[in-house]
């Protein structure tokens, strides 16, 4: 599975949008890119997923470079319970792709 | 709520102990996953179980191992405990159909293993 880079920490007032970036530069064709979060002693949480096409879910929305190089997660309004670690991952859905790699995320605090 | 439950929650053993752990799977999900997860890190795959047998395995050595019952619930056993086993151990359950396995897995929320 393709890499993924994160910022370590990202601060967002509350009420305010949260855009969290990711860069997978070397993401094939056929991967798709998920976004989990993970609430201090937690299990991760899914959050959305897409492969070329902007997503959209009551949680948030995906957008994904036409080159699809990066994407950025958006939580449009954050809340204080929005506060957690967040995992971008590259996956394939077939063949030997069966696992999640996380990498060290970016945790988001979000400021009263 | 995922659905995914796991126990114990907290255990405490001690280095050379043998673990097991548990892990019932969401309704109608038929691939069970575990991860490990050391303090301030992301978590890490060990194991997949599909139809009862292990489907793929990451970097874990043999004393890592598991079992996948019928109705789709899994353990993990881990034996010769060592000091760096200490971790969150998460279980996350998925539905596998044919050779395509979507990456929407469904967490537990871990248990929580001191090795002392």
């Amino acid at each position: 599975d393709a890499k993924t880079t994160q910022p370590p920490s990202m601060d967002c007032a509350e009420g305010r949008a949260a855009n969290l970036p990711c860069n997978h530069s070397t993401i094939s064709g056929n991967e798709y890119v998920y976004w989990y979060r993970q609430i201090h002693s937690q299990g991760p949480q899914y959050i959305i997923h897409g492969l070329k096409n902007n997503e959209t879910n009551e949680m948030a929305s995906l957008i994904i470079t036409e080159d699809r190089k990066s994407s950025t997660l958006i939580l449009p309004h954050a809340t204080l319970r929005d506060t957690a670690v967040y995992y971008c991952i590259v996956r394939g859905h077939s063949g030997s792709a069966r696992q999640l790699t996380f990498g060290s995320g970016t945790q988001l605090t979000v400021l009263p | 709520e995922t659905g995914v439950t796991q126990s114990p929650t907290h255990l405490i053993k001690t280095r050379g102990q043998q673990v097991t752990l548990r892990c019932s799977s969401q309704s109608g999900h038929n691939t069970v996953s575990w991860y490990q997860q050391a303090l301030g890190q992301g978590p890490q795959f060990i194991f997949q179980y599909y139809r009862e047998e292990e489907n793929g395995r990451g970097n874990f050595p043999p004393r890592f191992s598991g079992l996948q019952f019928p109705n789709y619930s899994s353990e993990l056993n881990v034996n010769a405990l060592e000091l760096d086993d200490s971790a969150l151990y998460l279980c996350a359950s998925s539905r596998k159909q044919g050779a395509t396995d979507t990456g929407e897995l469904f967490f537990g929320e871990g248990s929580r293993l001191t090795v002392l």
